[in-house]
C-alpha cells in the first residue's frame, strides 16, 4: 500500500536556526506532494505543493520543499525557525487528480527562543 | 479567495441530541470533503462529493449523514454520537478535473465534544 512517512515525530530547533522536515513517500511513481501546517485549534494550510516542473518548490512563510526523485523524498526546509513557526506538519501526497489524499502522521515544530 | 468557513467552531452534544456542522466555500469549487482529526494525528477523510453527488463513503457509521444542498454547501448531519466521536471535523474543498492537481483547502473545523 502507498504510504507516507516523517521521520521525527518531534523536532525542536533554536530560534534563528535552519528547520528541517523528513518526507518520503513509497512509490516509483511521482506523485503530487504538498506540506500543510496545522497551528493549534486551526484547520490545515497550505504551505506549498510540487506538481511538476521545478524540483523546489517555495511557499508561504519562507518555506521551501524539493522534490527528490531518486530519494522519493521532499522534504522541507527554513533557513531560519521562528517562534511563530511552532505548529503540526503535516506531509501529504496524492498519485492522480482522482485518488484520496495519503497524510503523514504528522510533525510537531517545537521553537526554543 | 481560498476561504473554507466553518460553522459552529465548537460544539457540545449529549449522546442522544442531533446536530449539523455546516461548511461552505465560494471558490467555485466542485469538490468537498469531511476529514475527522484526533489529537497529535492527520485527518481521516470521512466523505467526498463530487458535482454535489456523494463519491466516497469511508464506511463512516450511519450516526454521520453527509449532505451537499449545493455546490458551495456541505452539511454533516449528527445522531446519536458517542464519545470516541470527540474530534476536530474538518471540511475541504478542491477543483475536479482541472488539467492539473487539485489541492484541498481546508477549513478551521469545529471542534465537537460529546458527552
Amino acid at each position: 500500500a502507498q504510504s507516507v512517512t516523517q521521520l521525527g515525530s518531534h523536532v525542536s530547533v533554536s530560534e534563528g536556526a535552519l528547520v528541517l522536515l523528513r518526507c518520503n513517500y513509497s512509490s516509483s511513481v511521482p506523485p503530487y506532494l504538498f506540506w500543510y501546517v496545522q497551528y493549534p485549534n486551526q484547520g490545515l494550510q497550505l504551505l506549498l505543493k510540487y506538481t511538476t516542473g521545478a524540483t523546489l518548490v517555495k511557499g508561504i512563510n519562507g518555506f521551501e520543499a524539493e522534490f527528490k526523485k531518486s530519494e522519493t523524498s521532499f522534504h522541507l526546509t527554513k533557513p531560519s525557525a521562528h517562534m511563530s513557526d511552532a505548529a503540526e506538519y503535516f506531509c501529504a501526497v496524492r498519485w492522480t487528480s482522482y485518488d484520496k489524499v495519503i497524510f503523514g502522521p504528522g510533525t510537531s515544530l517545537s521553537v526554543i527562543p | 479567495d481560498t476561504e473554507v468557513t466553518q460553522t459552529p467552531k465548537h460544539l457540545v452534544m449529549g449522546m442522544t441530541n442531533k446536530k449539523s456542522l455546516k461548511c461552505e466555500q465560494h471558490m467555485g469549487h466542485r469538490a468537498m470533503y469531511w476529514y475527522k482529526q484526533k489529537a497529535k494525528k492527520p485527518p481521516e477523510l470521512m466523505f467526498v462529493y463530487s458535482y454535489e453527488k456523494l463519491s466516497i463513503n469511508e464506511s463512516v457509521p450511519s450516526r454521520f449523514s453527509p449532505e451537499c444542498p449545493n455546490s458551495s454547501l456541505l452539511n454533516l448531519h449528527l445522531h446519536a454520537l458517542q464519545p470516541e466521536d470527540s474530534a476536530l471535523y474538518l471540511c475541504a474543498s478542491s477543483q475536479v478535473g482541472r488539467g492539473e492537481v487539485d489541492t484541498q483547502y481546508f477549513g478551521p473545523g469545529t471542534r465537537l465534544t460529546v458527552l
